[in-house]
């Protein structure tokens, strides 16, 4: 059972943005830890794409972008392109756990 | 380039053993956590387990605690997940991936392996 929640799914014409958001709870994301975000394409291994709340690996495209005001983080994506479908989940860690917890994930579907 | 190789999946009876392997390279293996993640067939990412790079801190979700245990030999570059006391619900594409950091709250996971389904059925 995911601890962190997500939209089940956005979808958008190809240019447009979407935005997902994660939210988790005063253990995890409201206690200030890192969130970081991955894309699977159905059938393929997950690839992360932002860290650390904002912070994009070298070979994502600037179009993906994270943000965090407080304890909400988001994932956009503009300029959709066929590309950029898939599942996307964010990251993080809860205390009480005392381990790492992923998102419930949103399928990101191109019009 | 960082490459991780997955092993020992297939198909075993409720209550039965499996060992997982991850094979690295590319990297210092021993400066990194290493992490194991599943996935059940059509469902959402499970983070399952994680180990230091040095071996000696092990971490365990409940849904596995007391039936895995996480191990790594860094002179082999390789770490593993002994699966024992398997049930339906163990059943997933197991992926490993490296962890930023040695150890801690703040590790990320990049890359990851290609995975291995482990399918638990009589």
């Amino acid at each position: 059972q995911s601890v962190l929640t997500q939209p089940p799914s956005v979808s958008g014409a190809p240019g447009q943005t979407v935005t997902i958001s994660c939210t988790g709870s005063s253990s995890n994301i409201g206690a200030g830890y890192d969130v970081h975000w991955y894309h699977q394409v159905p059938g393929t291994k997950p690839k992360l794409v932002i860290y650390r709340d904002t912070h994009r690996p070298s070979g994502v495209p600037d179009r993906i972008s994270g943000s965090r005001s407080g304890a909400s983080p988001s994932l956009a994506i503009s300029g959709l392109q066929a590309e950029d479908e898939g599942d996307y989940y964010c990251q993080s860690y809860d205390s009480s756990l005392s381990g790492y917890v992923f998102g419930t994930g949103t399928r990101v579907t191109v019009l | 380039e960082v490459q991780l190789l997955e092993s020992g999946g297939g198909l075993v009876q409720p209550g039965e053993s499996l060992r997982l392997s991850c094979a690295a390279s590319g990297f210092t293996f021993s400066s990194y956590a290493m992490i194991w993640v599943r996935q059940a067939p059509g469902k959402g990412l499970e983070w399952v387990s994680s180990i230091s790079g040095s071996g000696d801190r092990t971490y365990y979700a409940e849904s596995v605690k007391g039936r895995f245990t996480i191990s790594r030999d860094n002179p082999q570059k390789t770490h593993y997940l002994q699966m024992n006391s398997l049930r339906a619900d163990d059943t997933a594409t197991y992926y490993c991936a490296k962890g930023r950091f040695a150890s801690g709250a703040y590790n990320w996971f990049d890359p990851w392996g290609q995975g291995t389904l482990v399918t638990v059925s009589s």
